[in-house]
């Protein structure tokens, strides 16, 4: 099973800095990985898959980069609706599929 | 446009099987290659994949899970379906059920979410 380890665990910035939020696999998963946004109440949604693809109606201030077993998710000016819990997804060695433990990205 | 919706008992005894259903709208089950999944999240915890089937009936599991779980579909109702058998606290979550793009199985369509807590 890859294991995937997002740091830091919780994130405090303020409107309008820049947030970076790291994912790390335990093996290298190539560019097989999403990024997911979820908020108190809701379902997960997609916000980056293969490492750097931003899905449909993602804002451009949301950007992935990295591949192998190293990956980022950039927030380039946090915005009042950005403050959120993110989670990490492998999509390359499976079963089974698999998440990380989440960052939390808090107003400071 | 999908929309998926999960149902079902929102509580179960100790050692009796969970089960929930996932009806899908907008799209036929049987249409595209997706993979039609279950994802739980215990609260306040992370995201855990559990399973999911395509459509022709072809299942992959958690090894977790597997000596438990079943994931089954349903042509007519246009629904998939899930059985987690022995339950225990420690299957308390909300359970999603959520579409993935056959072959590359990230997920861009979820439903709300059903939490089930298993409890007598």
């Amino acid at each position: 099973e890859i294991v995937m380890t997002q740091s830091p665990a919780t994130l405090s910035a303020s409107p309008g800095e820049r947030a970076t939020l790291s994912c790390r696999a335990s093996q290298s998963v190539n560019s097989n990985l999403a990024w997911y946004q979820q908020k108190p109440g809701q379902a997960p949604r997609l916000l980056i898959y293969s490492a750097s693809t931003r899905a449909i109606g993602v804002p451009a201030r949301f950007s992935g980069t990295g591949s192998g077993t190293e990956f980022t998710l950039t927030i380039s000016s946090l915005q009042s609706e950005d403050f959120a819990l993110y989670y990490c997804q492998q999509f390359n060695h499976w079963p089974p599929l698999t998440f990380g433990g989440g960052t939390k990205v808090e107003i400071k | 446009q999908v929309q998926l919706q999960e149902s079902g008992p929102r509580l179960v005894q100790p050692s009796q099987t969970l089960s929930l259903t996932c009806t899908v709208s907008g799209v036929s089950i049987n249409s595209g290659a997706f993979y039609w999944t279950w994802i739980r999240q215990p609260p306040g915890k992370g995201l855990e994949w559990t399973g999911h089937i395509w459509r022709s009936g072809t299942t992959s599991y958690n090894p977790s899970l597997t000596s438990r779980i079943s994931i089954s579909i349903d042509r007519s109702k246009n629904q998939f379906s899930l059985d987690l058998s022995s339950v225990t606290a420690a299957d308390t979550a909300i359970y999603y059920c959520a579409r993935a793009i056959f072959g590359i199985p990230y997920f861009n369509s979820w439903g709300q979410g059903t939490l089930v807590t298993v409890s007598s």
